[in-house]
């Protein structure tokens, strides 16, 4: 069975600009998390997909960071414009639906904001 | 919302010692408590997690114990390897969705 799958593995952007990234989650997982990963540091939920239903997006930066999940299937995270803050490795990871179900994490994204 | 605390932030261990890692967390409504190691560039690898209903998991040399009450949790590395070199993670959910990580633990095991 194919794990959780990311694109771009790696992003070096200029400030100002947009990017975007992609995540397919296990098949069956009607869960989506997308994760923020400063180095040092442990995931940061950003915002939290049932099927095709964004919740848990509080600690999204709504003013440049804007997510989707159509057909509650793959999933796309796009920043714009970027920011020097924003470079981090960037997670998806799937469950199958509960609170208490275990993630499986994609290998994520590396974004270098120059 | 939840708050996880990890420590200690690095641990070096000699091969065949013995590792624990220890967390807190505050929202008494958290039920479920992975564990996760990482890899230098790699993803999150979920090792062992535990269920607020067990006080106590093994698997292998690895073992996870739960104190609900004081609302700590630890992961016991025995005999370890240099292979298990990693950052390890703890986290906590349940109580809202929103699953919540500690900082890390930078585990090296020297040969």
């Amino acid at each position: 069975e194919a794990g959780v799958v990311q694109s771009p593995r790696y992003k070096i952007i200029e400030k100002k600009q947009p990017v975007a990234f992609w995540c397919n989650p296990i098949s069956g997982h009607n869960t989506l998390y997308w994760y923020r990963q400063n180095l040092g540091q442990g995931p940061e939920l950003l915002i939290r997909y049932e099927n095709e239903e964004a919740v848990d997006d509080s600690q999204l930066p709504k003013d440049r960071f804007s997510a989707e999940r159509l057909k509650g299937v793959d999933s796309t995270l796009k920043i714009q414009p970027a920011e020097l803050g924003d470079s981090a490795v960037y997670l998806c990871a799937s469950s199958l639906g509960r609170a208490s179900d275990t993630q499986y994490f994609g290998p994520g994204t590396r974004l270098t904001v120059l | 919302g939840e708050n996880v605390e990890q420590h200690p932030s690095t641990l070096s261990v000699q091969e065949g010692d013995s590792a624990v890692i220890k967390c807190t967390y505050s929202d008494s409504a958290s039920n479920y408590f992975p564990w996760y190691k990482q890899e230098l560039g790699k993803r999150p690898q979920l090792i062992i997690d535990i269920r607020s209903n067990v006080g106590e998991k093994k698997d292998q040399r690895i073992a996870v114990t739960l104190n609900k009450t004081a609302k700590h949790f630890s992961l016991h590395i025995t005999e370890t390897q240099p292979e298990d070199s990693a950052v390890y993670f703890c986290a906590a959910s349940g109580g809202s969705y929103i699953p919540t990580f500690g900082r890390g633990t930078s585990l090296i095991v020297h040969p």
